[in-house]
Order: structure tokens, then C-alpha cells, then sequence
């Protein structure tokens, strides 16, 4: 168990869509990562926040969003919903900024799936 | 910018079997080495790392060296198990980024 907690574990949506992912990191992280995982793209880094702030930013689409809260949990809004957003969508943390030294620990992923 | 390239999968071998699974990257500067596992069903784990060059992580019976002369962080196991069955990421971490830049994955199954 990596102590990172993502809700739901699946969700199936028509496209035009908007849902929202959640992620509690581990106790005592500041840092939330997000990354898409898709059959033809692999793992895609989407966006970055440490301590309520967005740190980096990767290939996220505007459709996409996120933020994280006070509590450092994290949410990752995707609307206007197409097939090909069908993935798995991972959130790591890790306890700095920069996982340089500090390894990510990952979440067990969200299945999205948009018929 | 940064990439990683890994050997193409599927791979599978017999309990027992020797493991290589290759990895090489293209970076500026001196990056941190990673490989993750993710079993059926799971997120991904760390399973060693590497931060500078001639370095060699090892975790679990695996092992991966940092070759910066030939840019390169194979993994390998010299006995292979069922319970090794899973997807292997290469993954590097440049100097002066945050971001976990992955590899293609390379799914291992074992047979018994």
C-alpha cells in the first residue's frame, strides 16, 4: 500500500461530459503529481502542484484542470469529455518539489473510460 | 528534451530464466536513473534507482547500473519468479526539472 488514496477506481461517462478525480497523497506529502496512462501514449506527466501551488506543467489539455486544497488533496477536472481520454489517470506525491530526491509514491489509478 | 527507450515487450520467460530488460535515454546533463514495476491492477512501485553515473542500484534480486558512456540503465535478474509478472518502466528525472519523464514499459510474464 503506498498510503496515496485515488477515488473513484473507474468511471464510465458519455462523451461532452465532466468528472472529477480525486486524490489524497500520502501523510505528510506536499507534492501531487498527475499522469495519463493510455495504450498508444503511455505515461504522460499532466500537471504538477506542491503545497497548494502549481509547480509544473506537462501535456495537459485546457479541457483538462486541477488544483489541490488546503488539506493537500488534489482533484483533476476533465470536461468536455472525447473517447480518446479513455485511461488510466495515476496520482503520485512525494515530499518535495522536485521528485530528483524524493521517489514518487503512486496511487492505485482511476479507469476512465467515455463511450 | 528528454527521452527514454526501452526494449519492446512482451517478454516472456521460465521460472528461473535469466532477465534483461534494456533501457536507454537521451538527456542534458547528469539525470537520475529509475525503474518502477506495476503489478496487475496497481499503481507503480519504485523498484531502484540510480543517481550517478557507474552507480548501481539493486532491489528485490534486481539489479541496474547508470552507463553515462553508453547512456544506458538496464535491468536485470539473474532468476526470475512468477510473482516478477508485471510492467517494467525505465524512467529518468533531469538535473534541473520535476517532472518523472517514462519510458514505454515492457510487460514481463513468467511462466512456471
Amino acid at each position: 500500500d503506498s498510503g496515496v488514496t485515488q477515488t473513484p477506481k473507474h468511471l464510465i461517462t458519455a462523451t461532452g461530459q465532466r468528472v472529477t478525480l480525486r486524490c489524497s497523497p500520502r501523510s505528510g506529502d506536499l507534492s501531487v503529481y498527475w499522469y495519463q496512462q493510455s495504450l498508444d501514449q503511455g505515461l504522460q506527466f499532466l500537471i504538477q502542484y506542491y503545497n497548494g501551488e502549481e509547480r509544473a506543467k506537462g501535456n495537459i489539455l485546457e479541457r483538462f484542470s486541477a488544483q489541490q486544497f488546503p488539506d493537500l488533496h488534489s482533484e483533476l477536472n476533465l470536461s468536455s469529455l472525447e473517447l480518446g481520454d479513455s485511461a488510466l489517470y495515476f496520482c503520485a506525491s512525494s515530499t518535495s518539489d522536485s521528485s530528483y530526491n524524493s521517489p514518487l509514491h503512486f496511487g492505485n489509478g482511476t479507469r476512465l473510460t467515455v463511450t | 528534451g528528454d527521452s527514454v527507450t526501452q526494449m519492446e515487450g512482451p517478454v516472456t520467460l521460465s521460472e528461473e530464466a535469466f532477465l534483461t530488460i534494456n533501457c536507454t535515454y537521451t538527456a542534458t546533463g547528469y539525470p537520475s536513473l529509475f525503474w518502477y514495476v506495476q503489478y496487475p491492477g496497481e499503481g507503480l512501485q519504485l523498484l531502484l534507482k540510480a543517481t550517478k553515473a557507474d552507480d548501481k542500484g539493486s532491489n528485490k534480486g534486481f539489479e541496474a547500473t547508470y552507463r553515462k558512456e553508453t547512456t544506458s540503465f538496464h535491468l536485470e535478474k539473474g532468476s526470475v519468479q512468477v510473482s516478477d509478472s508485471a510492467v517494467y518502466f525505465c524512467a529518468l528525472i533531469a538535473t534541473s526539472g520535476s517532472r518523472l519523464t517514462f519510458g514505454e514499459g515492457t510487460q514481463l510474464t513468467v511462466n512456471p
